[in-house]
């Protein structure tokens, strides 16, 4: 039972352009969700977080957006770089629950310069 | 601040051995969690300790176990080793018990398990 889901393996976007990787979750219990990052022969990296109280959060050219009835967030790469190519996974816990993380299986992201 | 490492970085087993994997966390952080990550599964969750505690565990066999020692380094071990083992096994440390705001994991290289 997939709680997490990345429905898109892969994605490839134009240098410059707008980068979007979605994720959407069954467990309305999920109150804090996260985007790592992950090169090849590297572990994940933590790039960016946001809490179920806000619906958005930004740090510099990634931006994270939480649509809590929808149970789907997004993460926005703009504008996108070809050293961006990478592997995103999203995360997603519950604070008042088990507390760990479950992930999703991932997205292929090639930024073709 | 030195990050996680993980020993070995490559490993080759045949089927039936035994396999013992460590992790170093960041110094200070006592929280170690284990993931087993496979192509088109993601990264799932294998157990959590936390001061030398088993908190959490993921859904795998018996086969695969852990523990972490009093100064927050942590072993898995991967007993009668299957085919299916063969993964790339990331290690993560946080500063408190993961999950929630303010405990975000920061993962070591991972080691990749062969299996033949």
């Amino acid at each position: 039972d997939q709680q997490v889901k990345q429905n898109s393996p892969s994605l490839s976007v134009q240098e410059g352009r707008i980068s979007i990787l979605n994720c959407d979750y069954t467990n309305s219990m999920f109150d804090y969700f996260l985007w790592y990052k992950k090169y090849p022969a590297e572990g994940p990296t933590f790039l960016i977080s946001i809490s179920s109280i806000k619906d958005k959060n930004e740090d510099g050219r990634f931006t994270v957006f939480l649509n809590k009835s929808a149970k789907h967030l997004s993460l926005h790469i703009v504008p996108s770089q070809p050293g961006d190519s990478a592997v995103y996974f999203c995360a997603a816990s519950e604070s008042g629950g088990t507390y760990k993380y479950i992930f999703g299986t991932g997205t292929r992201l090639k930024v073709l310069a | 601040k030195a990050g996680v490492t993980q020993t070995p970085r490559y490993l080759i087993k045949t089927r039936g051995q035994q396999v013992t994997l460590s992790c170093s966390p960041i110094s200070g952080h006592r929280s170690v969690s284990w993931y087993q990550q496979t192509p088109g599964q993601g990264l799932q969750f294998l157990f959590e300790y936390f001061s030398e505690t088993q908190r959490n565990k993921g859904n795998f066999p018996g086969r695969f176990s852990g523990r972490q020692f009093s100064n927050s380094r942590s072993e898995m071990n991967v007993s009668t080793l299957e085919l299916g083992d063969s993964a790339l096994y990331l290690c993560a440390s946080s500063l408190g018990p993961s999950g929630g705001r303010y405990n975000e994991q920061f993962f070591g290289p991972g080691t990749r398990l062969t299996v033949l």
